[in-house]
């Protein structure tokens, strides 16, 4: 199938770290992406990284990829309010004469002050 | 440097009528992709245009279709709309082959409500 799962709902204090999980399907070389997305705004990308890649930081943002578990995580140091917002992780898979995005459901993150 | 833009924002039609959504892409890009997205879902890929053509196409009906012009904005058109139809539809925009490697960038959708 072309699912690509995460968890629904994270809730954390300001100052904490947030950490997302996204497992995805896709067994060949492929990009994956991080994507934000405010109350009624459209997709803002945050970071990506390339399957041959375990890890990527970005200031605040660091994402760790396990491959053979196609696992892949989105760490969020030091969470502001700012950061609340749902966010996607996305696989890049490929077609016959291009490529699309496949999405999971998203990740609501709450941040308490 | 303009990001995605997308129009209107927001719209209201009812069920059977038939409403065309627009898009320009990012400066320099020449590659644009329509999802949809449903309430408390991801995006759902529509399809993708290059060079004027429809390049690959999602699961969604012949209902939905589109056009890329010369300077490589987009248009998405949908007939027959149902009351499904409702959802923020999502242009997004890429380089084919370009250092970036076709990340795709999003504008801020157009919220269409099929009454």
């Amino acid at each position: 199938g072309e699912d690509v799962e995460q968890s629904l709902f994270l809730s954390v204090r300001e100052g904490d770290s947030s950490v997302i999980n996204c497992t995805y399907t896709d067994s060949s070389s492929t990009y994956l992406y991080w994507y934000k997305q405010e109350p009624g705004a459209g997709l803002q990308l945050l970071t990506y990284i390339f399957s041959n890649m375990d890890m990527k930081q970005d200031q605040r943002l660091t994402v760790l990829l396990n491959k053979k578990d196609k696992h892949l995580s989105l760490r969020i140091a030091d969470t502001q309010t700012g950061d609340s917002a749902i966010y996607f992780c996305a696989e890049r898979q490929h077609m016959e004469y291009g490529n699309k995005l496949v999405f999971g459901a998203g990740t609501i993150l709450r941040v308490k002050s | 440097d303009a990001g995605v833009t997308q129009s209107p924002t927001h719209l209201i039609k009812t069920r059977g009528q038939q409403v065309t959504l627009r898009c320009s892409p990012k400066s320099g890009h020449d590659t644009v992709s329509w999802y949809q997205q449903a309430l408390g879902q991801g995006p759902q890929f529509i399809f993708q245009y290059y060079e004027e053509e429809e390049r690959q196409r999602g699961n969604f009906p012949d209902r939905f279709s589109g056009h890329q012009f010369p300077n490589y904005s987009s248009e998405l058109n949908v007939n027959a709309l149902l009351l499904g139809d409702s959802a923020l539809y999502l242009c997004a925009s890429s380089l084919l082959g370009g250092p970036s490697t076709d990340t795709q960038y999003f504008g801020p959708g157009t919220r269409l409500t099929v009454l």
